[in-house]
């Protein structure tokens, strides 16, 4: 049972151009949420985050938007640069005290220069 | 820097060779997690440490065992890896907050092939 769900593998985009990478999630549990980079042969790293009091986060070319009724956040990346060429993936956690973190499938951005 | 790291980078083992796969950490944050990720699936969690308190998913194969013999290190063991084991496996670490400012960090991952 996946909890979160990136629904698209891969997306390409224009340098200068705005990338959008969606989340859907499962559990209405969830409370706080995510984004994570990964280049290849490298560990995850954080990139933003936001909680479920908000609707919206922003910090410098990325934002994350949150739609509680409809469980989806979505990272937006503007302008997307060739360096932002990664795997995004989404997590998501509770802030009850599990300290537990799912993740999702990850999305392949490639930005063309 | 603080880090967290992991080693070795590249581990071959042979098919129900035991292996341990082990992490470190500088941050001295609480909570350790050890994450499995095969190609083009989510990291999926194993088992995490709130400091010595072991906390293991259900549905983590009884093949997989985790020591976490101090705050600074945490070992993920094998007993008998199958070729399905073969997977980048991830550690990381949080602070183990329940603040809204919490998140991970990973260090570069084990990639294990089975042979």
């Amino acid at each position: 049972d996946q909890q979160v769900k990136q629904n698209s593998p891969s997306l390409s985009v224009q340098e200068g151009r705005i990338s959008i990478l969606n989340c859907d999630y499962t559990n209405s549990m969830f409370d706080y949420f995510l984004w994570y980079k990964k280049y290849p042969a490298e560990g995850p790293t954080f990139l933003i985050s936001i909680s479920s009091i908000k609707d919206k986060n922003e910090d410098g070319r990325f934002t994350v938007f949150l739609n509680k009724s409809a469980k989806h956040l979505s990272l937006h990346i503007v302008p997307s640069q060739p360096g932002d060429s990664a795997v995004y993936f989404c997590a998501a956690s509770t802030t009850s005290g599990t300290y537990k973190y799912i993740f999702g499938t990850g999305t392949r951005l490639k930005v063309l220069a | 820097d603080a880090m967290v790291i992991q080693n070795p980078r590249y581990q071959v083992t042979q098919f129900g060779k035991p292996v341990t796969l082990s992490c470190s950490q500088t941050l001295n944050h609480n909570v350790m997690y050890w994450y499995q990720q095969k190609s083009s699936q989510a990291p999926k969690l194993l088992f995490h440490y709130y400091d010595k308190d072991f906390n293991n998913e259900a549905d983590t194969p009884d093949n997989f065992q985790s020591r976490r013999p101090n705050t600074s290190f945490c070992f993920l063991d094998i007993r008998s890896p199958g070729l399905g084991d073969a997977a980048m496996y991830l550690c990381a670490t949080s602070r183990g907050g329940t603040g809204m400012n919490e998140k991970l960090f990973f260090g570069s991952g084990t990639q294990l092939s089975v042979l």
